[in-house]
């Protein structure tokens, strides 16, 4: 079965710094895909980046990135730059190719900026 | 291109009512999921439908709680008789292939 652990309940940063946001995963699959996303105080589920676990280079947009360490089975995502509007609750996710029925969400990181 | 359109985004229901939850999915998608949030949690799968089909129901309560994806129309989740316990924000995805999510902005439900 599927886990997404993060172990991080909370998290703060000074603005300008960057920030690694930890996930750790638990499947028995070869293929599958991960995701990462951000829920600020207004509630909604915002895609931030995805990984496929066959994809050789880590995942970037923008001011994201996944460092992606399959061996380990970790997905962490890296914030650059930090700025006061990331503040919010970071999701990290995942789903089985085999499986595309559900996707299995971690219990989240709550990102505090300084400004 | 609208997004996934959930309403309402706000429901207030008295313990012992029912309470409909819709969700209009991206124009092309043809998956659904719905997900459920308590307060300070994580996101729970619930129930994953298609057209007309439930494929997987394994995270949906035994009782009072149902969801259909007709042929025409938005997917409903319903809850019969809820309970202070069903409070929580409830959202909706969808996809075209099974995979690749789009999200609602979610409907928060308060049982008072």
């Amino acid at each position: 079965a599927q886990k997404i652990t993060q172990t991080q309940p909370g998290m703060f940063v000074q603005e300008k710094e960057a920030v690694t946001l930890d996930c750790t995963y638990d499947t028995s699959d070869q293929s599958y895909g991960l995701f990462w996303y951000k829920q600020p105080s207004s509630g909604e589920m915002i895609f931030l980046i995805y990984q496929g676990s066959y994809d050789e280079q880590n995942a970037t947009e923008g001011r994201y990135s996944l460092n992606f360490q399959k061996a380990r089975k970790s997905a962490n995502l890296v914030i650059s730059a930090s700025q006061l509007g990331d503040s919010a609750m970071y999701f990290c996710a995942s789903y089985m190719k085999t499986s595309y029925d559900k996707v299995i969400f971690g219990p989240g990181t709550s990102l505090s900026v300084i400004p | 291109n609208a997004g996934v359109m959930q309403n309402p985004r706000h429901l207030v229901r008295r313990r012992g009512q029912e309470a409909r939850l819709r969700c209009s999915p991206m124009k092309g998608h043809s998956h659904v999921y719905w997900y459920r949030q308590l307060p300070e949690e994580g996101l729970k799968f619930m129930v994953y439908l298609q057209k007309e089909n439930i494929i997987d129901e394994s995270g949906m309560p035994k009782e009072r709680f149902s969801a259909e994806f007709p042929k025409e129309g938005p997917s409903i989740l319903r809850i019969q008789q809820v309970v202070r316990g069903d409070s929580a924000a409830y959202f909706c995805a969808s996809s075209a292939r099974g995979y690749g999510y789009t999200f609602g902005s979610g409907t928060r439900l308060t049982v008072v």
